[in-house]
This record gives C-alpha cells, sequence and structure tokens, in this order.
C-alpha cells in the first residue's frame, strides 16, 4: 500500500459527460501528479500541482482540469467525454517537487466511456 | 527535452533466465527510480538510484546507476513468473518543469 488513495475504483460513462476523479496524497506529500495510461501504453503526464498551485503541465487536453485543495486532495475533471478518454488515470504524490523525491502512485480509476 | 528510452520494449523468458532492461538518456538526472507495474494497477517503487556508479539490490534485483548518471541498469537472476510485468525508469526533470521524465517501458513475461 502506497498510501495514496484514489476513488472511485471503476466508473463507467457516456460520450459527452462529466466526470471528477478523486485523489488523496500520501500523509505529508505536498506535490500532487496525474497521469494517464491508456490500454497497453506507457504514463501519459497531465499535470502537476505542488501545495495548492499547478506546476507543470503535461499533454493535458482542454476539455480535463485539475485543482489541489487546502487539504492536498487532488481532483481531476474531466468533461465531454469521448470514447478515446477511457484509460486508467492514475494519480500520484511526492514529498516535494520531482528531481530529489521519490513518487508514489495510487491503485488507479479505470474510466470507460461508452 | 529530456527522454528516457528503454530496451528492450519486450521479453519473453524462461523461469530461471537472467536478463538485463536498459534505461539510456542523452541527459544527466539527478536520480533514477524503477518502478513495476502488473496489470490493472498502479506502478510500484522498486528502488530509487542516486549517486553515479551506485549499486542497490533488492533480492535478485540488481540496479545500477551509470557513473555518469545518464542511464541505468536493471538485472535480474533466475527470473520467476512473479517478475512478470511492466518495467519503468523515471527520472525527474531537471531542466526547470518539475516533472518527472518515464521511460518507454519494458514489458517483462517470465513463462514457468
Amino acid at each position: 500500500d502506497s498510501g495514496v488513495t484514489q476513488t472511485p475504483k471503476h466508473l463507467i460513462t457516456a460520450t459527452g459527460q462529466r466526470v471528477t476523479l478523486r485523489c488523496s496524497p500520501r500523509s505529508g506529500d505536498l506535490s500532487v501528479y496525474w497521469y494517464q495510461q491508456s490500454l497497453d501504453q506507457g504514463l501519459q503526464f497531465l499535470i502537476q500541482y505542488y501545495n495548492g498551485e499547478e506546476r507543470a503541465k503535461g499533454n493535458i487536453l482542454e476539455r480535463f482540469s485539475a485543482q489541489q485543495f487546502p487539504d492536498l486532495h487532488s481532483e481531476l475533471n474531466l468533461s465531454s467525454l469521448e470514447l478515446g478518454d477511457s484509460a486508467l488515470y492514475f494519480c500520484a504524490s511526492s514529498l516535494g517537487l520531482a528531481g530529489g523525491y521519490e513518487q508514489y502512485f495510487g491503485p488507479g480509476t479505470r474510466l470507460t466511456v461508452t | 527535452t529530456q527522454l528516457l528510452e528503454q530496451s528492450p520494449q519486450f521479453l519473453s523468458i524462461q523461469e530461471g533466465e537472467n536478463l538485463t532492461v536498459y534505461c539510456n538518456s542523452s541527459s544527466v538526472f539527478s536520480s533514477l527510480q524503477w518502478y513495476r507495474q502488473e496489470p490493472g494497477e498502479g506502478p510500484v517503487l522498486l528502488v530509487t538510484v542516486v549517486t553515479g556508479g551506485e549499486v542497490k539490490k533488492l533480492k535478485r534485483l540488481t540496479f545500477q546507476f551509470g557513473d555518469a548518471r545518464k542511464d541505468s541498469s536493471l538485472h535480474i537472476t533466475a527470473a520467476q513468473p512473479g517478475d512478470t510485468g511492466l518495467y519503468l525508469c523515471a527520472g525527474g526533470d531537471t531542466s526547470g518543469t518539475y516533472k518527472y521524465i518515464f521511460g518507454t517501458g519494458t514489458r517483462l513475461k517470465v513463462l514457468a
């Protein structure tokens, strides 16, 4: 158990809908990262927050947004969903900013768009 | 842009064989992490190497960080079916973006 929690575990929704994925980092970690992993693909970095502020952005679509709250939990919002958004979404946390800190992953949310 | 390339991309071996996975870059990393991911689950951190030339052992797994901190290798001795999974290396981007760079991954299958 990495200490990173994600809810829900599974999500099935229809095209055009909006969903929210939730992540709670390990106790004491200030950084949260979101990744997308499509079937048999590598991890695609979406976005990173540090202590409530956005610090890095990857290939995140405009239909996607995220935020980190004062209690450090984070939410990833996906809207106008398309079939191609079906994937595993992982949250990871680390004590500080990338470079000198280890990153720990949550169990993921499997999103299926029908 | 910093990149991490892993080789081989796929590896299928018999139980008991040895194997080595490589993670290479043209850039220097302050540290590199190795993860193993099983289908449908999150990557699990195996080890972090920090010092150039460093060697770390985790049971049958041996990790090495290159002297110049641009590459790393993972050697598995006497592989077992339980070693099956996707192996990923990752390093913190030192260009100031604060994100992690992930390798392309090595998908290992160990046959009983």
